[in-house]
């Protein structure tokens, strides 16, 4: 198995610019969560999927930003417009069931705004 | 809303020894606790998976433990190696369908 696959690993954009990030999760897996992780923040849930459906956005900072799952194999968060303190690196993982069972991360989408 | 914290924030020790790393959580009311391991520009590798029925868990050479009474966990590595060093992540995950909650993590860094 690829493992959850993330694009572009990296994205440099200048401020007011729409940013599009993706996720393939793994295939079987129910569970799609994506994370922001910041040097001063740490790692934080933003929203997660079961079953492409959005259980929990309560993390999304602004309404600038938005996910979609529009189907099992596929998912974006998109910044519209982007910021400089959205600048970070964004992490998707998936899990078999619920948050019950391990997650499995990809390798992140550094993230620069100008 | 659960806070995760984990001490120290960073550790540097030579190569051999046995370690623990802390981590402490406020909320009792967990689903599982994970430990994640991060190398620099990298993804999150999990190391081990503790539900909340157990007390630990072990895979080679690292040992978790888990006491939601006192909300804490630790991570033991045994006879360390300059390929441990890395930063070392506790996760809290809830009930239900959660997502998980992290802590800062440790840096820790093995010297050959």
């Amino acid at each position: 198995d690829a493992g959850v696959i993330q694009s572009p690993r990296h994205e440099v954009t200048e401020m007011g610019q729409e940013v599009t990030l993706r996720c393939k999760p793994i295939s079987g897996h129910n569970s799609l969560f994506w994370y922001r992780q910041t040097m001063m923040r740490g790692l934080e849930l933003l929203i997660y999927f079961n079953n492409n459906v959005p259980i929990d956005d309560s993390g999304m900072p602004e309404d600038r930003f938005s996910a979609k799952m529009p189907n099992a194999s596929f998912s974006t968060l998109k910044i519209q417009p982007s910021e400089p303190r959205d600048s970070a690196v964004y992490f998707c993982a998936s899990s078999p069931r619920t948050g019950k069972n391990i997650q499995y991360f990809g390798a992140g989408t550094r993230l620069s705004v100008l | 809303k659960q806070e995760v914290t984990q001490i120290p924030a960073a550790l540097s020790v030579p190569e051999g020894e046995n370690l623990v790393l802390n981590c402490s959580f406020t909320d009792s009311a967990i689903y599982n606790l994970q430990w994640f391991r991060q190398d620099p520009g990298k993804g999150l590798t999990s190391l081990l998976l503790i539900q909340s029925s157990q007390r630990e868990q072990t895979s080679g050479r690292l040992n978790a433990s888990l006491d939601k009474s006192s909300g804490r966990s630790t991570l033991y590595i045994a006879a360390s190696q300059p390929g441990d060093s890395a930063t070392y992540l506790c996760a809290i995950g809830g009930g239900g369908a959660d997502g998980l909650t992290f802590g800062k993590g440790t840096h820790l860094i093995i010297q050959p």
